[in-house]
């Protein structure tokens, strides 16, 4: 069965600090892997899309690795800011279909 | 602003009532989505449009019931709905085309449903 889990369920952590965010996939066949980020009571808004052949993809302070062999990915946020705070899901797409597998999220506060 | 509406953003109704969700895209794609999101539980796909016509449907109980005039436009109709359809409903849109290797979503902001 295709799933995502995510850990931790959700993060506490002090302005300025870093953290990061587990993904680990049960997805066959994998075709890429995304990261959303989902603010209190928005959409999901995409942060990094990787493919098999990527190990890692930066945008701005948020950095995502890959490990296709493990099936794992990693979200890390250098410098976190109060806008940080929001939900992180993954999401792995199983082929070019429609068919997105989607994490439960974590969900991110940052504290000043 | 992702270029997917819509509306209301929050909607309180009874079980016995009769409404609909609207959704707009201003990106030009031909996929639409519903999506719903519970609580603490992952999104979970309803419906999918591709050049209007449903190619997926999730296994969604006939309470709800879409619809996709054209490829701009999305609507569900809700019905008679129960306490636990409560949720975040989500639109989302895509360009669906074999030259795209990596289909990406974008969402609208949800509509907050409360069932009573």
């Amino acid at each position: 069965k295709n799933q995502v889990e995510q850990s931790p369920q959700s993060l506490i952590i002090l302005e300025g600090k870093n953290c990061t965010l587990q993904c680990n996939y049960t997805v066959s066949p994998f075709s890429n892997l995304r990261w959303y980020k989902q603010d209190t009571g928005r959409g999901p808004v995409s942060l990094t899309i990787m493919t098999f052949s990527e190990n890692t993809k930066s945008n701005g302070r948020y950095t995502a690795t890959l490990d296709a062999d493990t099936k794992q990915s990693s979200l890390h946020i250098t410098a976190s800011q109060l806008s940080d705070s929001a939900s992180y899901i993954c999401v792995v797409s199983a082929d070019y279909g429609q068919n997105f597998v989607f994490g439960p999220g974590t969900r991110l506060s940052v504290l000043p | 602003e992702t270029g997917v509406t819509q509306t209301p953003r929050h909607l309180v109704m009874g079980m016995t009532n009769k409404k609909s969700l609207k959704c707009e895209q201003h990106l030009g794609h031909n996929a639409m989505y519903w999506y719903k999101q519970s609580a603490k539980k992952p999104l979970e796909l309803m419906f999918v449009y591709n050049f209007k016509e449903q190619t997926e449907n999730n296994s969604v109980p006939s309470r709800f019931s879409p619809e996709c005039p054209n490829s701009s436009h999305l609507f569900l109709h809700l019905h008679t709905l129960q306490p636990e359809d409560s949720a975040l409903y989500l639109c989302a849109s895509s360009q669906d085309n074999r030259a795209v290797l990596i289909r990406k979503l974008f969402f609208g902001s949800g509509t907050q449903l409360s069932v009573l």
